[in-house]
């Protein structure tokens, strides 16, 4: 079955980059999504990128895809406070005709001022 | 607009009680999701519509019981619940009948069953 890894914990100096890591198993992914959850919040979209792309970046945020070896990443430039949350990736893969997202566990970035 | 509304934002309620959980979105979108989260741990698909039809159901316990009565709205029905069902309930929706890249969530109702 599918299965979405991540490191639990991430702890940052503020104004430092940030990388958050993720691999993913099924190899017939077509989307990947990075997803920001404060405390008691619900889930935000920060982006996502198409599996035939390798690079994808906006404003603070740069995506980049190994497809070969099923690697996904976030880095954030210029880390701050407000960035500490946890970091969900997640991979959609068809289902019974719907592409249905598997989560990782998600990633703690603590940002220190 | 890109926002999923939930209410209630909060919600106690006893495992005798019935009570609902709404959802709404006015993206157009065509796909509308029931996840649970639990403290510390990733979101759980519960139900995806895909054009107001259930397409699919997690293996979820009858107590819990979805409606889409119209391609904006979502609801979950509640009732005898138990206390392990307290959670945070997320909704989501995107474009079509799949998560083709504008998924979106709610700020979640944060549900205690006592």
């Amino acid at each position: 079955g599918e299965d979405v890894e991540q490191s639990l914990f991430l702890s940052v100096r503020e104004g430092d980059s940030s990388v958050i890591n993720c691999t993913y198993t099924d190899s017939s992914s077509t989307y990947l999504y990075w997803y920001k959850q404060e405390p008691g919040a619900g889930l935000q979209l920060l982006t996502y990128i198409f599996s035939n792309m390798d690079m994808k970046q906006d404003q603070r945020l740069t995506v980049l895809l190994n497809k070969k070896d099923k690697h996904l990443s976030l880095r954030i430039a210029d880390t701050q406070t407000g960035d500490s949350a946890i970091y969900f990736c997640a991979e959609a893969s068809v289902t019974g005709g719907s592409y249905i997202p598997t989560f990782g566990r998600g990633t703690s970035l603590i940002v220190h001022p | 607009d890109t926002e999923v509304t939930q209410t209630p934002k909060h919600l106690v309620m006893g495992m005798t009680n019935k009570k609902s959980l709404k959802c709404e979105q006015h993206m157009g979108h065509r796909a509308m999701y029931w996840y649970k989260q639990k403290a510390k741990k990733p979101p759980e698909l519960m139900f995806v519509y895909s054009y107001e039809k259930l397409s699919i159901n997690e293996s979820v316990p009858s107590r819990f019981s979805p409606e889409c009565p119209n391609s904006s709205l979502l609801n979950l029905h509640l009732h005898a619940l138990q206390p392990e069902d307290s959670a945070l309930y997320l909704c989501a929706s995107s474009r079509l009948g799949r998560f083709d890249g504008e998924a979106f969530f709610g700020q979640g109702t944060r549900l205690t069953v006592v």
